[in-house]
């Protein structure tokens, strides 16, 4: 079962707007983890956030975390069209090693 | 440093017919776990090897089974193939005491 969920499921943009998605699990997390996917191909490793810290970033992105929500949201700042891809929120939960997956949302960034 | 690569890339098998997946991981990590993608979905873990063993598991059922050899390198095997079982194989590696994966680009596997 999916232990995130992102919302919205499909972002449409223009170049140089912002992009925001969220990010919501259920259960207590050992840190929290945000991947990009373009067309069906491998995810590649955006960002990670452990479960004491409540921001971080890595230029144009910006992560927070609000584990009394149980929330996370990614900003993609001045967007640009090689942004267009589908973006994951994964769950660590300590112990095991395994990631557990939201369903996605898939960012347009339109010229 | 070629990164994790994954072979083949697409893949196309009939019913009933059993399927090999390999994965070779980043230099110098040494765990490799398996990942579902169901189109549309968010990728579902399989299961997780480390020293030839397997660690973790999901919530998958025997039919799919897995190896790692000693070069730390990983095969994925589905036997009695599904219609279900139509998706995109995602591997991933990371280093001991690390928590960021290295994804592969995956193996589009199609059951027809």
């Amino acid at each position: 079962s999916q232990q995130g969920e992102e919302d919205p499921q499909a972002l449409s943009i223009q170049e140089g707007e912002n992009a925001t998605m969220n990010c919501s699990y259920k259960t207590s997390i050992n840190n929290l983890q945000w991947y990009r996917q373009n067309s069906g191909r491998g995810l590649v490793h955006l960002i990670l956030i452990r479960s004491n810290e409540r921001e971080k970033h890595s230029g144009r992105l910006r992560v927070t975390l609000d584990t009394s929500k149980k929330s996370s949201s990614l900003l993609i700042t001045a967007s640009r069209a090689a942004d267009t891809a589908s973006y994951f929120c994964a769950t660590h939960l300590g112990g095991g090693n395994k990631l557990t997956f939201g369903t996605g949302t898939q960012l347009k960034v339109e010229l | 440093d070629a990164g994790v690569t994954q072979s083949p890339t697409h893949l196309i098998k009939t019913r009933g017919q059993q399927v090999t997946l390999r994965c070779s991981p980043k230099s110098g990590h040494d765990t490799v776990s398996w990942y579902q993608q169901a189109l549309g979905q968010g990728p579902q873990f399989i299961f997780q090897y480390y020293e030839e063993e397997e660690r973790q598991r999901g919530n998958f059922p025997d039919r799919f089974s897995g190896h790692q050899f000693p070069n730390y390198s990983s095969e994925l095997n589905v036997n009695a193939l599904l219609l279900g079982d139509s998706a995109l194989y995602l591997c991933a590696s990371r280093g001991t005491g690390n928590t960021e994966a290295f994804f592969g680009q995956g193996t589009r596997l199609t059951v027809v």
